[in-house]
Formats: structure tokens, C-alpha cells, sequence
């Protein structure tokens, strides 16, 4: 079967880092999305793996073993407006326009 | 500016009636998606489609309906053979030729009393 697994939920102190795993089994593989959803927003794209290795873009990188089916995303010099669910998502085989999403990680950062 | 818009953002209808959302895109994608989202759950994929004209069942496609005669809309319709319709309901669309990412609409959140 296809499963997308992640914590349910995280605490974090305003400037510390966090980090948000992600794990994977899906059938066939083309890219691993990171999205930030604000509560009763919709998503917003944050950042995409599709190679092994880390992807950096300001305060936030992501990072993807496909050999591990593993993926995380880190935040630095957290912000209280970071607090949100963070959806880890997985683009199926190409040729497919298939996106399987994870349940999501709901994020607190504290004062 | 090019995005993804939905309409009602609030929608109210009693059980037994059908109800339709609107999508609507400007970003010239190919493919639309349905997702459902519950409190607490991620998205759960309902219909997609990746070309005008057709259009596949995803995940929980039971209960729901949609079209797609054109490239820029994708309309879903809630029927009354759906048992639990109250949900927020996502829309979003995606190029096959650029980075993949979907671009989601705002959402409409559906209560069927």
C-alpha cells in the first residue's frame, strides 16, 4: 500500500529549530513536497526534493534520502508565524499526476 | 495575477441536496485536483483530472461528481449520496512541465446540516 507518515504534533521555542520527518512507501517516486497550511488556509508550497540531498531556501530546508524512503524538513530561527501544520507529499511515477499527502504535523512554536 | 480561485468561500446546504463548488484556474495547467480535508487530517484526494475531458477517481470518490469541458475549470458536485459532506474542500492545479508544486485555491468550507 501507499503511506505517508509524519508526527502529529511538535512544540518549539520562538528562535530555536525544529526539524519534521517524513517517511514514505509509495509505488513509484517523482518528488517530495513540503507545504506550510495555516489553520483554514489553504496550502502554500514550501519545497520539493526529487534528488537525494539537501535543499536550502532562506529559513527552511528540506532533505530527502530516497534509499530510506525519508524526508525532513528543517526550520531555523523559528517565528511565532510558523506556527502551522506542515504537509509532507509525495508526487507518484512519472507519466502519473497523482500527489499522495501526508496527515500533516500541526507545529506550536511558544514564545 | 494567475491562481486558482473558489467559490463560496462558506457554503450552508440542508441534507438531500446536491451542491456544486467551483474551480476555476488561470495558470494554463493541465492538471485540476479535488482534495477533502477533515479537522486534524491532511488531504485526501477525491477526483483528478490531468487533460480537458476526462478525469480520474481518486481516493473517496464516492458520493461526488465532477467535469472538466474546459482547461480552466473544474467543478465538483457534492450529491446527496454522500454521508458526510462537511468537510473543506481544496482545489489545485498543476504544470507537468515546471517544478510539479500544485498551487492550491482558498478553500471552500461546505456544512450540511
Amino acid at each position: 500500500g501507499q503511506n505517508i507518515d509524519q508526527p502529529t504534533e511538535m512544540t518549539a521555542t520562538e528562535g530555536a529549530i525544529v526539524q519534521i520527518n517524513c517517511t514514505y512507501q509509495t509505488s513509484g517516486f517523482n518528488g517530495l513536497f513540503w507545504y506550510q497550511q495555516h489553520a483554514g488556509e489553504a496550502p502554500t508550497f514550501l519545497s520539493y526534493n526529487v534528488l537525494d540531498g539537501l535543499e536550502e531556501k532562506g529559513r527552511f530546508s528540506s532533505f530527502l534520502s530516497r534509499s530510506k524512503g525519508y524526508s525532513y524538513l528543517l526550520l531555523k530561527e523559528l517565528q511565532m508565524k510558523d506556527s502551522a501544520s506542515y504537509l509532507c507529499a509525495v508526487r507518484g511515477s512519472s507519466g502519473t499526476y497523482k500527489y499522495i499527502f501526508g496527515t500533516g504535523t500541526r507545529l506550536k512554536v511558544l514564545a | 495575477d494567475g491562481g486558482i480561485t473558489q467559490s463560496p468561500k462558506y457554503l450552508f446546504r440542508k441534507e438531500g441536496q446536491n451542491v456544486t463548488l467551483s474551480c476555476e484556474q488561470n495558470l494554463n495547467h493541465d492538471a485540476m485536483y479535488w482534495y477533502r480535508q477533515d479537522p486534524g487530517q491532511g488531504l485526501r484526494l477525491i477526483y483528478y483530472s490531468q487533460i480537458v475531458n476526462d478525469f480520474q477517481k481518486g481516493d473517496i470518490a464516492e458520493g461526488y461528481s465532477v467535469s472538466r469541458e474546459k482547461k480552466e475549470s473544474f467543478p465538483l458536485t457534492v450529491t446527496s449520496a454522500q454521508k458526510n459532506p462537511t468537510a473543506f474542500y481544496l482545489c489545485a492545479s498543476s504544470s507537468d512541465y515546471q517544478l510539479y508544486e500544485q498551487y492550491f485555491g482558498p478553500g471552500t468550507r461546505l456544512t450540511v446540516t
